[in-house]
């Protein structure tokens, strides 16, 4: 049982790579979400599933995109990075009972 | 859209005081949850609200939810410096959304 597993832990990425944040869950989660922090700042979301084949823009969605083919796996994409894009990314997870929002341990992006 | 608002933005106290810190939202509260990330880690799940009045005690942390203000606050007896951190709620929206406040920096003198 391995919870919420977030890959890379850290990443640096030059202006206009793209890359892919994977997310996946192991506890049949439909709630899927992800998030960016900023130094000094709370979690701002990006995006949000509450299913397979769904997802919805969050506060913050320019620049990324998100697809949600299986209930298990829920990737980020970045498509041309900008400096602006360097930031902490966590993925969450809920469940049916909505009893605890679990938490990946979060990718280190820099963009230089 | 909701609106989280947490205050005080930080917090300094002495080891051993009490503490208590707020989460008000713009909109009416269908669960709230309250989380504690240590500096530069992942978030640690402390309890989750979804009644109005309820109230639940993790160790010295206490959490409440008044409905009717939108309001949820956590209070910490006697504080030592394994609860500093910052202090994050969170809320979901009607539509499965979840969305957080900026966070409660919490610093405990010893």
């Amino acid at each position: 049982n391995a919870g919420v597993t977030q890959t890379p832990k850290f990443r640096i990425l030059k202006i206009g790579q793209s890359m892919t944040l994977q997310c996946a869950q192991d506890m049949n989660h439909n709630y899927m979400y992800w998030y960016r922090q900023d130094p000094g700042m709370g979690l701002k979301l990006i995006y949000y599933s509450v299913g397979a084949g769904i997802t919805d823009k969050g506060e913050v969605p320019n620049g990324y995109n998100v697809s949600r083919s299986t209930t298990e796996d829920f990737p980020l994409r970045l498509e041309l990075a900008a400096p602006s894009q360097t930031s902490v990314y966590f993925c969450a997870s809920i469940g049916r009972l909505n009893t605890e929002a679990f938490f990946g341990q979060g990718t280190r992006l820099t963009v230089v | 859209s909701q609106e989280l608002e947490q205050s005080p933005q930080s917090l300094i106290v002495q080891e051993g005081k009490n503490l208590t810190i707020n989460c008000t939202s713009s909109k009416t509260l269908y669960g709230l949850y309250w989380y504690k990330q240590k500096y530069g880690e992942g978030l640690i799940f402390l309890m989750m609200l979804q009644k109005g009045g309820e109230e639940k005690s993790h160790e010295k942390i206490t959490a409440k939810l008044d409905e009717k203000k939108q309001q949820s606050s956590l209070h910490i007896t006697a504080s030592q410096p394994s609860h500093a951190g910052i202090y994050l709620c969170g809320v979901r929206g009607s539509q499965g959304n979840l969305i957080f406040g900026k966070g409660t920096k919490l610093s405990v003198k010893p």
